[in-house]
């Protein structure tokens, strides 16, 4: 099977810019999760996607944002970048809540 | 915060030797996981021990979990250089859905 696909690996956004980030879980995993991680806050959780609905949310601003398709790829979204966004953006999937999660390697977010 | 605390921050020992992490947690869990991150790269899961379990062993790893302490503790025996990397405990909480992620303890394996 597939590991899971985190698309791009690297990003370079200027602030006030916004970006979409991509991750296709692993084939028959149904559950999406996001994590940000930074050397400061080490991993945050952004949240969870679960056929289609969010089922829980971490404790970020509004500007972040996700969404998770019938083939149970998922993207989120970052709007009005600011410079404490950059960070490893990491998803992982697995086949339901509570299970452990396999990661895809990230999307390094750098924002200037 | 939510999050596990992990001691210690940072560990360093050489090949052979048995490294021990310690993970402490706030809430009452379902269960507490272990990952290992190298440099760089994703989280990768290691083991997963349940509430209503004392001690679970997965090849050269042994995890201890003591709920009345709310604690855990990853010993890896006869380590190689290939263990160095960041390991983190993870707790699925009976009060919520998610699983959070402790601190880390990164661990050096010298040749």
């Amino acid at each position: 099977k597939a590991g899971v696909t985190q698309t791009p690996r690297y990003l370079i956004k200027t602030r006030g810019q916004q970006v979409t980030l991509s991750c296709s879980p692993i084939s028959g995993h149904r559950s999406v999760s996001w994590y940000q991680q930074t050397p400061g806050q080490g991993l945050q959780f952004l949240f969870e996607y679960f056929s289609e609905t969010q089922r829980n949310k971490g404790n970020f601003p509004g500007r972040f944002s996700g969404r998770q398709f019938s083939n149970s790829r998922s993207e989120m979204n970052v709007s009005t970048l600011e410079l404490g966004d950059s960070a490893l953006y990491l998803c992982a999937s697995s086949p339901e809540t509570g299970s452990p999660l396999h990661f895809g390697n990230g999307t390094r977010l750098t924002v200037t | 915060s939510q999050q596990g605390e992990e001691d210690p921050q940072a560990l360093s020992i050489q090949e052979g030797e048995n490294a021990t992490m310690n993970c402490s947690y706030k809430t009452s869990i379902n269960n507490l996981q272990w990952y290992r991150q190298n440099s760089g790269r994703g989280l990768v899961h290691l083991i997963l021990i349940r509430s209503n379990e004392r001690e679970k062993h997965s090849g050269r790893l042994r995890v201890t979990l003591d709920t009345s302490k709310k604690s855990s503790s990853l010993l890896i025996t006869a380590s190689r250089a290939a263990d160095t990397a960041s390991y983190f405990c993870a707790t699925d909480g009976q009060s919520t859905d998610k699983l959070i992620f402790g601190t880390g303890t990164r661990l050096q394996v010298f040749p």
